[in-house]
């Protein structure tokens, strides 16, 4: 069953903590994105990669951090220097290629500092 | 540079009753637009998507018309149940872009009451 999966669904930080949430995806997709939702203001794009090994900073990349050493992995760590991380992440993955594909969200991981 | 509006809710409506959420865009050439759902807790769902003018896209009763002269994709569905309560989120992608990076509106959310 073909589909993307991020863990945990609930993750509670503490001041100065770095955190990683975990997005794994099993649709021989090229593209990942994290999105970063809070109430009122959308979806707003955190990272996102085109191609293991490379990818590029959206509009809020600041205290935040990410790898892809595997296509199916693109691990997000939210640092310290996030001073407001309290919020829902979305992992997304799509075909690389534009040409109006769809995108294929997880069931997100709600973050709270404690 | 490239954006979307949607209308703010909450919209209440009782069931079978018709449901219109608008959505307007700003974009260069000619974008994708897409309309996006999320349940409570869950990550977002395609609903449905049109990727040329005068496109309409349709799903589960729900409607939307790519009109380019108005820059609008509004969401319509005749008679709504309880079960189509969730926050409903408009989105492009850009024309040419190389990625498939999405603009979102701050989603519209829709409670159905029986």
């Amino acid at each position: 069953d073909g589909g993307i999966t991020q863990s945990p669904k609930y993750l509670f930080r503490k001041e100065g903590q770095n955190v990683t949430l975990s997005c794994e995806q099993n649709l021989n997709h090229d593209a990942m994105y994290w999105y970063r939702q809070d109430p009122g203001q959308g979806l707003r794009l955190i990272y996102y990669s085109q191609i293991v090994n490379d990818f590029q900073k959206g509009d809020i990349a600041e205290g935040y951090s990410v790898s892809r050493e595997k296509k199916e992995s693109f691990p997000l760590t939210v640092t310290s220097a996030q001073k407001n991380p309290t919020a829902f992440y979305l992992c997304a993955s799509s075909p690389a290629r534009t040409g109006n594909t769809e995108a294929f969200f997880g069931q997100g991981t709600r973050l709270t500092v404690v | 540079g490239n954006s979307v509006t949607q209308m703010e809710g909450p919209v209440t409506l009782s069931e079978e009753a018709f449901l219109t959420i608008n959505c307007t865009y700003t974009a260069t050439g000619y974008p994708s637009l897409f309309w996006y759902v999320q349940y409570p807790g869950e990550g977002l769902q395609l609903l449905l998507k049109a990727t040329k003018a005068d496109d309409k896209g349709s799903n589960k009763g729900f409607e939307a018309t790519y009109r380019k002269e108005t820059t609008s994709f509004h969401l319509e569905k005749g008679s709504v149940q309880v079960s189509d309560s969730a926050v409903y989120f408009c989105a492009l992608e850009p024309y040419g872009g190389a990625t498939n990076k999405l603009i979102f509106g701050t989603g519209t959310l829709l409670a159905v009451q029986p």
